[in-house]
């Protein structure tokens, strides 16, 4: 079993529709979760940052995480065709595996918002 | 610079040829890091720099992959003996280090490597 699993897609929703993007992991350490967005030929773009157990909304995003279940979620409300590209789920324990921080990848999720 | 910096943007080699590829993180950043993604395969960290500490290098595939990183600040990943599976973007990314902000890490848009 992956440390992280994110269903690649891809997914293609109507301009306006909810999005629901999700990973599941398998290691209770993990305390910090990420959601990055990734477009075509650029580097990952940091979008929500979540510590422990919770919900956070930024604007159009909200990110839930839910360690009981060993689950996390971005929803995106009013999706635009900009919002296209590849989203990465990821998260980290300090001190894991004595490695300092690195970030642990879903393999990341294709979203197409057509207009 | 505004940003993370990496250089060649592509890089085409044929098997067996060594490459040099470049970071420039983001000014006053004391921890930096390297990934590899692939096709279909999410990011997979491959060594982090945080200011004089000795580097963790437990994502290093083989020994043909090494890096430095000069004077805390550029860095050089080095992948000698290049195979075709070597083939990915390569990633840097930086942070500023601090225990909670090493999880806000700031990424390149990457080389592209493809080993022919």
């Amino acid at each position: 079993q992956k440390e992280v699993e994110q269903d690649p897609g891809p997914l293609s929703v109507p301009e306006g529709a909810i999005v629901s993007l999700n990973c599941t992991y398998s290691n209770s350490a993990f305390q910090y979760f990420m959601w990055y967005r990734q477009y075509s030929r650029k580097g990952p773009e940091l979008l929500m940052y979540t510590y422990s157990s919770g919900n956070k909304e930024d604007g159009r995003f909200t990110a839930q995480v839910d360690k009981s279940s060993k689950y996390i979620s971005l929803f995106i409300r009013d999706s635009q065709p900009s919002d296209s590209a590849t989203y990465l789920c990821a998260m980290s324990a300090l001190n894991y595996g004595g490695s300092q921080g690195n970030l642990i990848f879903g393999k990341g999720t294709k979203l197409s918002v057509k207009p | 610079g505004a940003g993370v910096s990496q250089s060649p943007s592509n890089k085409v080699t044929e098997k067996g040829k060594d490459v040099e590829l470049r970071c420039d993180p983001i000014s006053g950043h004391t921890a930096l890091y390297w990934y590899r993604q692939s096709l279909g395969q999410g990011l997979e960290f491959l060594i982090y720099f945080q200011g004089n500490s000795a580097p963790d290098k437990s994502g290093l595939p083989s020994d043909r992959f090494s890096a430095e990183r000069t004077g805390g600040s550029v860095s050089t990943l080095t992948i000698q003996r290049t195979q075709q599976e070597d083939s990915a973007v390569y990633l840097c990314a930086s942070s500023s280090g601090t225990v909670l902000a090493k999880n806000i890490q700031y990424f390149g848009a990457g080389t592209r490597l493809s080993v022919l």
